[in-house]
C-alpha cells in the first residue's frame, strides 16, 4: 500500500529565507505527484503537478523536484513571505488501484515570520 | 471561475440524523471524488466516480453513499450520522485520463454530536 510522508510536520522561518519541504512515498509506481497549498479553514489549491517522466516543475518562486526511483519530492520556496504561511500537502497518483485517486501526505504547516 | 462548489460550508448534526453534501463542478470534468480530512490522517478517499453513471468505493466508504446525478454533480449522503464522521469533507474533480490534475472545493466542515 502506498504511503506518503511529509517531514517536518511544522516549520517556522524568518521572512526572506529560502526553504525546502520534503515528501517521500513508498511505491515508485506513480503517474505523477501533485503539491497543494491549504490555508486555514479553506480548500486545497493546486500548486504544481510533476509527471513521473519529469524531474522538476517551476511556478514563480516555487520549484518542485521529483526523484521517482528514490521515492522523494521536494518543494523549494524562494525568498519566503508571510503570505506563504499555510499547510503544504503532497499527493501521488498511484498506478495500481485504478481510477485517478490521490494518496496524500499529512502535510507540513509553514509559518513565515516578519 | 467557480470551479468546484460545495454546499453547505458548515453543518452540525445529531447522532442518527441524515444529510446530503452537495458538490458541483463547472469544468466539464468526467471524474469526481469525495475525500475526508482528519487531523494527523491526511485526506482519505471515500468514494469516486470515474465518469457519469459510475461510482466506486475508496479507502473509507463505510457509513456513506454517493450519487453521480449528472456530469456536473456528485453528492455524498450520510444515512445515520455518527460522531466518528465528524470531519472536513472535500469534493474534487479531474479531467478524463490517468494522472490528471485534481481540483478541490472549499470543503464542508461537519460536526456530529
Amino acid at each position: 500500500k502506498q504511503e506518503v510522508t511529509q517531514i517536518p510536520a511544522a516549520l517556522s522561518v524568518p521572512e526572506g529565507e529560502n526553504l525546502v519541504l520534503n515528501c517521500s512515498f513508498t511505491d515508485s509506481a506513480i503517474y505523477n505527484l501533485q503539491w497543494f497549498r491549504q490555508d486555514p479553514g479553506k480548500g486545497l489549491t493546486s500548486l504544481l503537478l510533476i509527471q513521473s517522466s519529469q524531474r522538476e516543475q517551476t511556478s514563480g518562486r516555487l520549484n518542485a523536484s521529483l526523484d521517482k526511483s528514490s521515492g522523494r519530492s521536494t518543494l523549494y520556496i524562494a525568498a519566503s513571505q508571510p503570505g506563504d504561511s499555510a499547510t503544504y500537502l503532497c499527493a501521488v497518483h498511484p498506478i495500481t488501484g485504478g481510477g485517478n485517486k490521490l494518496t496524500f501526505g499529512t502535510g507540513t504547516q509553514l509559518k513565515v515570520e516578519l | 471561475n467557480a470551479g468546484v462548489t460545495q454546499t453547505p460550508k458548515f453543518q452540525v448534526l445529531k447522532t442518527g440524523q441524515s444529510m446530503t453534501l452537495q458538490c458541483a463542478q463547472d469544468m466539464n470534468h468526467n471524474s469526481m471524488y469525495w475525500y475526508r480530512q482528519d487531523p494527523g490522517m491526511g485526506l482519505r478517499l471515500i468514494y469516486y466516480s470515474a465518469s457519469e453513471g459510475t461510482t466506486d468505493k475508496g479507502e473509507v466508504p463505510n457509513g456513506y453513499n454517493v450519487s453521480r446525478l449528472n456530469k456536473r454533480e456528485f453528492s455524498l449522503r450520510l444515512e445515520s450520522a455518527a460522531p466518528s464522521q465528524t470531519s472536513v469533507y472535500f469534493c474534487a474533480s479531474s479531467p478524463t485520463g490517468v494522472g490528471t490534475e485534481a481540483f478541490f472545493g472549499q470543503g464542508t466542515r461537519l460536526t456530529v454530536v
